[in-house]
């Protein structure tokens, strides 16, 4: 069962531009979303968590989560070179000590 | 900033050897996790642990893995006999009301 689903790109932006990122997902009992940043052979770099739905703003980042369609979003705001990377969704029922669900990750590449 | 660490960065063993990946979560933090990542695929979730015991756990964490606390500082994951398909990158995480931290992984090859 693909519980999350996620374009696996790659996807290739001017300097600048705004990078939309998306999940859908089928269980409708997740309520904790997660995104990450997933550099080439290292961890993932946590950059976004929020609860249930709606909008979370941290800089250039801005997460959007729509439970009705269960599709999460996650827009990068000017992009630059140094966004390039793999982006990685997860989600969890329950949130802390819960499993979370990743998706495939979308490869992104900022053109200078 | 705290971060999650992992040591070694990068293990080779034989198939049929025994590993332990080790990690130090972050000091505050109360849950931790072990997941892992095949080559171009999916960050698979394989456990989490709080206040010393396992609080859940994945298909593939089978009788073969387990988890433990041994001080007020490392988590360690054993894999008791390595198989070939257990070849992928391995990351710690833990976990605060802010989300989920993730360590730089350790590169398990096993030949």
């Amino acid at each position: 069962q693909k519980e999350v689903e996620q374009d696996p790109g790659p996807l290739s932006v001017p300097e600048g531009a705004i990078v939309s990122l998306n999940c859908t997902y089928s269980n409708s009992a997740f309520q904790y979303f997660m995104w990450y940043r997933q550099y080439s052979r290292k961890g993932p770099e946590l950059l976004m968590y929020t609860y249930s739905s709606g909008n979370k703003e941290d800089g250039r980042f801005t997460a959007q989560v729509d439970k009705s369609s269960k599709y999460i979003s996650l827009f990068i705001r000017d992009s630059q070179p140094s966004d390039s990377a793999t982006y990685l969704c997860a989600m969890s029922e329950l949130g802390t000590g819960n499993q979370f669900y990743f998706g495939t990750g979308t490869s992104l590449t900022v053109i200078p | 900033e705290p971060e999650v660490t992992q040591t070694p960065s990068h293990q080779v063993t034989q198939m049929g050897q025994e590993v332990i990946l080790r990690c130090v979560p972050i000091s505050n933090h109360l849950y931790f996790y072990w997941y892992r990542q095949i080559l171009g695929q999916k960050v698979e979730f394989l456990v989490s642990f709080y206040n010393n015991e396992i609080s859940e756990k994945s298909e593939i964490f089978d009788d073969q893995f387990s988890v433990e606390r041994p001080d007020g500082s490392n988590f360690t994951l054993k894999i008791r006999s390595t198989k070939l398909e257990d070849s992928a990158m391995y990351f710690c995480a833990s976990t605060d009301p802010r989300g989920q931290y993730f360590g730089p992984g350790t590169r398990l090859t096993v030949t």
